[in-house]
């Protein structure tokens, strides 16, 4: 059950896309196509932004998109606005019922 | 509106117990998988425990397994975490979270766990 691997820290300015990866393995990320992102306002709850790999929940942006290559799945935010600054998390069905979650990525606006 | 409401978090000494609580409202619970997911202060987010609609099926990370049982009460509208042998690793803020769509499309506030001395 290892984690889901993310970078720290991403950043764009206003009006840019920028694109999140989370790298897995065979296990987790390539073997399922149960992949979803969260955003996560400091001291707020996580909210899902994405599922299924590619589908966005109703009232998310469509500024938000997802996508998966192999074991690596990606979040892009284009348009970026200020109130997307935030952290996001992967997160993927590992199998024999468990699941994992990335390390985060904190996403500034610049 | 869906709302998830945790409550019993505490400072509990190391080897200590604590029962979590998720008061559910606004939709149908038995229709839905409940998930227990943590946050250690200032890191990332840990999947703990999920239970299947009618309580029949409950898995967990490693970590959790023999300490930790998740269940619930579709009745009460409620599900729960019964923790023992706590230990200072266990320190987290304890989120509860309706599972959908193989993802958490709901979570509630958090419930702050504190092992420590």
């Amino acid at each position: 059950q290892s984690a889901l691997t993310q970078p720290p820290s991403a950043s764009g300015s206003p009006g840019q896309s920028v694109t999140i990866s989370c790298t897995g393995t065979s296990s987790d990320i390539g073997g399922y196509d149960y992949v979803s992102w969260y955003q996560q306002h400091p001291g707020k709850a996580p909210k899902l932004m994405i599922y299924y790999v590619t589908k966005r929940p109703s009232g998310v942006p469509d500024r938000f998109s997802g996508s998966k290559s192999g074991n690596t799945a990606s979040l892009t935010v284009s348009g970026l606005q200020a109130e997307d600054e935030a952290d996001y998390y992967c997160s993927s069905f590992a199998g024999s019922a468990n699941w994992v979650f990335g390390g985060g990525t904190k996403l500034t606006v610049l | 509106e869906v709302q998830l409401v945790e409550s019993g978090g505490d400072l509990v000494q190391p080897g200590g117990s604590l029962r979590l609580s998720c008061a559910a409202s606004g939709f149908t619970f038995s229709d839905y998988w409940m998930s227990w997911v943590r946050q250690a202060p200032g890191k990332g987010l840990e999947w703990v425990a999920n239970i299947r609609r009618d309580g029949s099926t409950k898995n967990y990370v490693d970590s959790a397994k023999g300490r930790f049982t998740i269940s619930r009460d579709n009745a009460k509208n409620s599900v729960y975490l019964q923790m023992n042998s706590l230990r200072v690793e266990d320190t987290a803020l304890y989120y509860c979270a309706r599972e959908d769509n193989w993802s958490r499309n709901y979570w509630g506030q958090g419930t702050l766990v504190t092992v420590s001395s």
